[in-house]
């Protein structure tokens, strides 16, 4: 059973710089959401989607978003970008939270 | 506002020994998870907490859930060096959004 993949992997940007990443979730997972993970503010919630609805959103500026396709997949973007949007992004999807998340492999952001 | 504290932050421990993680949460809530991250690498689900008095075991690992308290426990028995590693607890909420505490740094030294 394939897991959750996000992509890239790595990724370096420029100040000012436009980013996307993605996610897939695993198959017949309808719920995906993203987390930022750094060093001094740790791992926060960035927002939610369920069958392509953004139900939930963390406290972030709008150039953080998000949407969700029909097949469930999951893209975030960042505009505009700064220095201290380099972090770890992880995606986590699930069938139902009572079974859990399930995290992928996370994107590395660096901004230079 | 939900917060979620864990302590302690850092854990040396030597091998065999046991050792308890604690998790602290503010608001009710009756969803409660642990992870484990490797350096550099993604968060491994280990336990879900759905209920008041749950616990769940997992070879040297033990959890447990109080929600009366707003507590979760992590208990770790003669601990190997293959245990080493990040834990995190978090807390569910609205059912579709996590809570995360800081982490806390487990090494086991032999």
């Amino acid at each position: 059973k394939a897991g959750v993949t996000q992509t890239p992997r790595y990724l370096i940007k420029t100040r000012g710089q436009q980013v996307t990443l993605s996610c897939s979730p695993i198959s017949g997972h309808r719920s995906v959401s993203w987390y930022q993970q750094t060093p001094g503010q740790g791992l926060q919630f960035l927002f939610e989607y369920f069958s392509e609805t953004q139900r939930n959103k963390g406290n972030f500026p709008g150039r953080f978003s998000g949407r969700q396709f029909s097949n469930s997949r999951s893209e975030m973007n960042v505009s505009t970008l700064e220095l201290g949007d380099s972090a770890l992004y992880l995606c986590a999807s699930s069938w139902d939270t009572t079974y859990g998340y399930t995290f992928g492999s996370g994107t590395r952001l660096t901004v230079v | 506002e939900l917060k979620v504290e864990q302590n302690p932050l850092f854990l040396s421990m030597q091998e065999g020994k046991n050792y308890t993680i604690y998790c602290n949460y503010s608001t009710t809530s009756d969803r409660l998870y642990w992870y484990r991250q490797d350096p550099g690498k993604s968060l491994e689900s280990l336990f879900v907490l759905l209920s008041n008095g749950a616990v769940k075991q997992e070879g040297r690992l033990m959890a447990s859930l109080d929600t009366k308290a707003r507590l979760s426990t992590l208990h770790i028995t003669a601990a190997v060096h293959d245990l080493s590693a990040t834990y995190f607890c978090a807390v569910d909420r609205y059912g579709n959004k996590l809570v995360f505490g800081a982490g806390t740094i487990l090494r086991v030294k032999s």
